[in-house]
């Protein structure tokens, strides 16, 4: 089993529409957890942490459930510059390395 | 102010050959970390340095290694390069040793290609 699971996807959405992505994760210990964003060929970029009382930034929400081991992310009022490919990250304990997922990808159409 | 920098930006080499890439972190970082990203999947830790000395060792063969200079710059090595080490190499500064990913900045990343 992966230590963090994404649905792959693809999403592809029209612009002005919500999507939600969700993500599981393996180890019960894990302390922090993050979204990054990477568009085509570009490096990662973070897009926002994730706390367990959720938290919201303009047009994006994201929530932690450590019961259930599981992430989520919303985009509301989609973009077609949100499109990208969303990597669920998380700090796996004491360690101070990353675990990413393998990403989903995101299309908007116009 | 420079970002993260990497260096070379594409490389193309042939099995068994040996590479060297580089890695300058944002100016007062003392945080390294390498990670490999192979198409199609998400970027996976290889090492974190700090202060010079190797902080984390992700699961990769010992044909991989790194170091990290007194300018805070890094370096990372593969040695007898296999088509499977086809990726794309990441370098993550921070400013401290770093909990997660508070703080960490990519660089651009060298698309490495073995043929």
């Amino acid at each position: 089993r992966k230590e963090v699971e994404q649905d792959p996807g693809p999403f592809n959405v029209p612009e002005g529409a919500t999507v939600a992505f969700n993500c599981t994760y393996s180890n019960s210990a894990s302390q922090s957890f993050f979204w990054y964003r990477q568009d085509c060929r570009k490096e990662p970029k973070l897009l926002m942490s994730v706390y367990s009382s959720g938290n919201e930034d303009g047009r994006f929400t994201a929530q932690l459930n450590r019961a259930s081991q599981y992430i989520s992310l919303l985009i509301r009022d989609s973009k077609l510059s949100d499109s990208a490919t969303y990597l669920c990250v998380v700090n796996p304990g004491s360690a101070r390395q990353l675990t990413f997922g393998s990403g989903t990808q995101l299309t908007v159409l116009p | 102010d420079a970002g993260v920098t990497q260096s070379p930006t594409h490389l193309i080499k042939t099995r068994g050959q040996q590479v060297t890439l580089r890695c300058s972190p944002i100016s007062g970082h003392k945080s390294v970390s390498w990670y490999q990203q192979v198409l199609g999947q998400g970027p996976q830790f290889i090492f974190q340095y700090y202060e010079k000395e190797e902080r984390g060792r992700g699961n990769f063969p010992d044909r991989f290694s790194a170091r990290q200079f007194p300018n805070y710059s890094s370096e990372l090595n593969v040695n007898a390069l296999l088509l499977g080490d086809s990726a794309l190499y990441l370098c993550a500064s921070s400013l401290g040793a770093g909990e997660g990913g508070y703080g960490y900045t990519f660089g651009s990343g060298t698309r490495l290609t073995v043929v």
